[in-house]
């Protein structure tokens, strides 16, 4: 299995471009969702997905766009970037939202947004 | 106050230490996670527990619940494990809480 991977793995835009990160996994995971992470700050929800065709904001969705629409693949879409979304961009899925199971995590996109 | 402290943020010792990284929490939780964050930037998952304790190779992980405390130890400690460890929680209502991570260096 490959897990979870993500492209690209760095990416530069320029204020008000828009772009779409991509992530998807081969373990047929029904949870997935989507991380920033900021120096000095904990991994924060930015959206998720329980199953193909629903999706759901976390934390801090505003500036992004998700959806689902196979159980594999889960794109994020920056629909103009600001540089407040300069960050590190994690993927992540697991077998299901409910319960305990382990979150497994690709290998992240480092945005930056001049 | 965050809902997921880890202390201590920083952490440097000597090859062969043993390292002790705490994480306290003041919500319900279902489950505890360790996670490891290498400097090339990818997170594994080192532990999931609920309840007791639980050991991997010289990695071992122990949780009080009622003290809302979880540690993470680390034996005869080596280069290779300098790394970021996170602990994060999945709250009552299954969301997942992260702490900013202890930032540990080894120095051979």
């Amino acid at each position: 299995n490959a897990g979870v991977t993500q492209t690209p793995k760095f990416q530069v835009l320029k204020t008000g471009q828009s772009m779409t990160l991509q992530c998807a996994q081969d373990m047929n995971h029904e949870y997935m969702s989507w991380y920033r992470q900021d120096p000095g700050m904990g991994l924060r929800l930015i959206h998720y997905s329980v199953g193909a065709g629903i999706t759901d904001q976390g934390e801090v969705p505003n500036g992004y766009n998700v959806s689902r629409s196979t159980t594999e693949d889960f794109p994020l879409r920056l629909l103009s970037a600001a540089p407040s979304q300069t960050s590190v961009y994690f993927c992540a899925s697991s077998y299901s939202w409910g319960g305990s199971y382990e979150q497994y995590f690709g290998p992240g996109t480092r945005l930056t947004v001049t | 106050k965050n809902e997921v402290e880890q202390s201590p943020q920083n952490l440097t010792a000597q090859e062969g230490e043993f390292i002790t990284i705490n994480c306290s929490y003041s919500v319900g939780i279902s489950a505890l996670h360790w996670l490891q964050q290498h400097p090339g930037g990818g997170i594994v998952s080192l532990f999931m527990l609920s309840s007791g304790k639980k050991k991997h190779g010289r990695l071992i992980a122990t949780i009080n619940i009622q003290e809302k405390h979880s540690s993470l130890h680390i034996t005869a400690s080596h280069p290779r494990d300098s790394a970021v460890y996170i602990c994060a929680v999945r709250a009552g209502d299954d969301k997942i809480i992260f702490g900013k991570g202890t930032r540990l260096h080894i120095l051979p």
